[in-house]
């Protein structure tokens, strides 16, 4: 069956350093990843996504590599700060126009501490 | 300003008693999902309509209903609640063909007794 992981449940890391997390996925084929944050208590935030095609994709601080060889995408954040906090969700999806069949990571709660 | 709302954001019920929690978007989204998330497993797909009168089932649908009579809004109902059935809820749309930016509403915490 379809399995999707994330590494570690939460990850501590010092202000100015680079996260990175990772989501590794077995027995499936996505055309494209997500990643998304969530806060507390609320509902996850679309960050970034990456299709299978794609090698790398950069926004601001963020970065996230895909490798379809060995089934895994990383999700880096550089000189992180307190406000990064937050749990980081990659999302998996079949095909194209297909956002309604997402299936989810369990997490990875990132916390930057001063 | 673009959103999914939900109502209500806590409800604490009794076993047996029919609820229905509602989602409504204002962005004219084609594509609507609900989710539930528990400590553990993460974000598990329970139904999605991909317009008006279309829905089917995710993931974990057993023992949930839903309807998408009007494209703004896709109510989650629960016609006999569980303790098993306590979790968060969220519900979620997204635009028809447009693989990126999945909108969350602020999700609803049930608790079943």
């Amino acid at each position: 069956s379809q399995k999707i992981e994330q590494n570690s449940e939460a990850l501590n890391i010092q202000e100015g350093k680079t996260a990175t997390l990772t989501c590794n996925y077995t027995n499936y084929s996505p055309a494209y990843l997500q990643w998304y944050r969530q806060d507390p208590g609320r509902g996850p935030v679309f960050l970034l996504l990456i299709r299978e095609n794609e090698k790398e994709k950069r926004k601001e601080r963020l970065k996230v590599t895909f490798d379809t060889t060995l089934k895994q995408s990383l999700f880096h954040i550089t000189a992180s700060q307190p406000a990064d906090s937050a749990t980081y969700l990659c999302a998996l999806a079949p095909s194209i126009g297909t956002a309604s069949k997402l299936t989810f990571g369990t997490g990875t709660r990132l916390q930057v501490t001063l | 300003e673009a959103q999914v709302t939900q109502n209500p954001r806590y409800l604490i019920t009794v076993t047996g008693k029919k609820l229905t929690v509602t989602c409504s978007q204002n962005m004219n989204h084609e594509y609507m999902s609900w989710y539930r998330q528990d400590p553990g497993l993460g974000l598990r797909q329970i139904y999605y309509s991909m317009n008006v009168e279309v829905t089917d089932k995710g993931d974990v649908p057993e023992g949930y209903k839903v309807s998408r009579k009007e494209k703004r809004n896709f109510p989650l109902i629960l016609e006999s609640p569980s303790p098993n059935q306590t979790s968060l809820y969220f519900c979620a749309s997204t635009m028809q063909g447009r693989a990126d930016t999945q909108y969350f509403g602020p999700g609803t915490r049930l608790t079943v007794l």
